[in-house]
């Protein structure tokens, strides 16, 4: 099955600073990869997703690249804000068939710092 | 909100007893999933529903079992539970044409003794 590796598992960066978070995947089959932001008590939200025919995606403040050939996808969050302050979750799948579960990473702890 | 509902948002239950997660959806999605989130451990798959029908396991033990009556509504029954069975139990569901987004519910906090 899938595997998804996360790093690191916490970032600490100055506000207005660059975030970067990285993830790999074992299965050359996944072509769906989402990144979930969730805040302390509550429930994971999707922030962007990138599809495998997709090289990079960029959504404001929020970008995320693909390299299928290395098999791995990362987040980049640009001039970071207090509210950035959450857990990532990046996730791999095989989207368009019936089991389309999503395997996650470990999650990163992101702190802003004012 | 996403749309989701889940019941109850806390449970604590002893290794004996007997209960049901539920999870709700009123969005119109036919896709809907069970996750666990331990402390320390990812997010983890445990099964998968698309209009009713179970299309993933993922090694689940059959002290968790699923039911979905319907594509709105998804539970899990619970019966002689473990204390590591102690988790976070998260339902999302997708909707269809194409997109993958999942959403989630709060989920529900469950405390085995």
């Amino acid at each position: 099955g899938e595997n998804v590796e996360q790093h690191p598992s916490t970032l600490s960066v100055q506000e207005g600073d660059s975030a970067v978070i990285k993830c790999t995947y074992s299965d050359s089959a996944s072509n769906y990869f989402p990144w979930y932001k969730q805040e302390l008590g509550k429930r994971p939200q999707l922030i962007i997703d990138i599809r495998s025919n997709v090289g990079e995606k960029k959504d404001q403040r929020i970008a995320v690249t693909l390299n299928k050939t290395a098999k791995h996808f990362s987040l980049h969050i640009t001039e970071t804000q207090p509210e950035d302050s959450a857990v990532y979750f990046c996730a791999a799948s095989i989207s368009g068939g019936g089991a389309d579960g999503l395997t996650f990473g470990k999650g990163t702890h992101l702190i802003i710092q004012p | 909100e996403t749309g989701v509902t889940q019941t109850p948002r806390h449970l604590v239950m002893g290794m004996t007893n007997k209960k049901s997660l539920k999870c709700e959806q009123h969005l119109g999605h036919n896709a809907m999933y069970w996750y666990k989130q331990s402390a320390k451990k990812p997010l983890e798959l445990m099964f998968v529903y698309n209009f009713k029908e179970q299309t993933e396991n993922n090694s689940v033990p059959s002290r968790f079992s699923p039911e979905c009556p319907n594509s709105s509504h998804l539970f899990l029954h619970l019966h002689t539970l473990q204390p590591e069975d102690s988790a976070l139990y998260l339902c999302a569901s997708r909707p269809e044409g194409g997109r993958n987004e999942q959403f989630f519910g709060p989920g529900t906090r469950l405390t085995v003794l």
